[in-house]
């Protein structure tokens, strides 16, 4: 099973500040990552895949970079609804693993 | 647009069983592998099971192995859960998602989720 592990488990940054979110796996899987936000009481919702690839209509602010083991989801610019619960999720191999999640908080 | 709609969660005795459905909408279901996610109260993702477009391939995470039966209804546009043995471990809200592509196992739309809790 890959394991990903994601850094810090909170940030807590003000609205305007870049952010930095970083997730490690346990072997290489090439660029076969996503990242997804949560909001409380909502679902998730996909900002990345394939490493660094947006979906249509996702802020230009949400950008993904890394390959391999290291990854990193950086927000260039905090909104205030960007303050959420951030996951990665691997999809080289079953089972399908997502990391443990990084609070950002409002400093 | 898209639409993911779970139903069929619950309170339910340790050891009983439950079945969940997924009704989707506004796009062709039959070509998509499927996927349900659980997350526990206050805790992360975990990833349960999955379903390819035509069920010739299931997946599932260890710890439900044996236990949890991933299908689907085409024709019906349903994808469902059936769950026994059920344990306390298993209470979580679990959510139905949709794959990106049949080579892309990441998840672009998502259901509101449905509770399944589990009394011991």
């Amino acid at each position: 099973e890959i394991v990903l592990t994601q850094s810090p488990a909170t940030l807590s940054l003000s609205p305007g500040e870049r952010a930095t979110l970083s997730c490690r796996a346990s072997q290489g899987i090439s660029s076969y990552l996503a990242w997804y936000q949560q909001k409380p009481g909502q679902a998730p919702r996909l900002l990345i895949y394939d490493a660094s690839t947006r979906p249509a209509g996702l802020p230009a602010r949400f950008s993904g970079s890394g390959s391999g083991t290291d990854f990193t989801l950086t927000i260039s610019s905090l909104e205030p609804e960007d303050f959420a619960v951030y996951y990665c999720q691997q999809r080289l191999s079953w089972p399908i693993t997502f990391g443990q999640g990084t609070r950002l908080e409002i400093k | 647009e898209v639409q993911l709609v779970e139903s069929g969660g619950g309170l339910v005795q340790s050891g009983g069983s439950l079945r969940l459905s997924c009704a989707a909408s506004g796009f062709s279901f039959s070509g998509y592998w499927m996927t349900w996610v659980r997350q526990a109260p206050g805790k992360g993702l975990e990833w349960v099971a999955s379903i390819k477009e035509d069920e010739s391939a299931k997946h599932y995470v260890d710890s439900v192995k044996g236990r949890f039966t991933i299908s689907r209804d085409n024709a019906k546009d349903t994808l469902f859960l059936q769950m026994s043995s059920l344990r306390a471990e298993d209470t979580a809200l679990y959510y139905c998602a949709r794959s990106l592509s049949a080579a892309r196992i990441s998840f672009d739309a998502w259901g509101q989720g449905t509770l399944v809790t589990v009394s011991s």
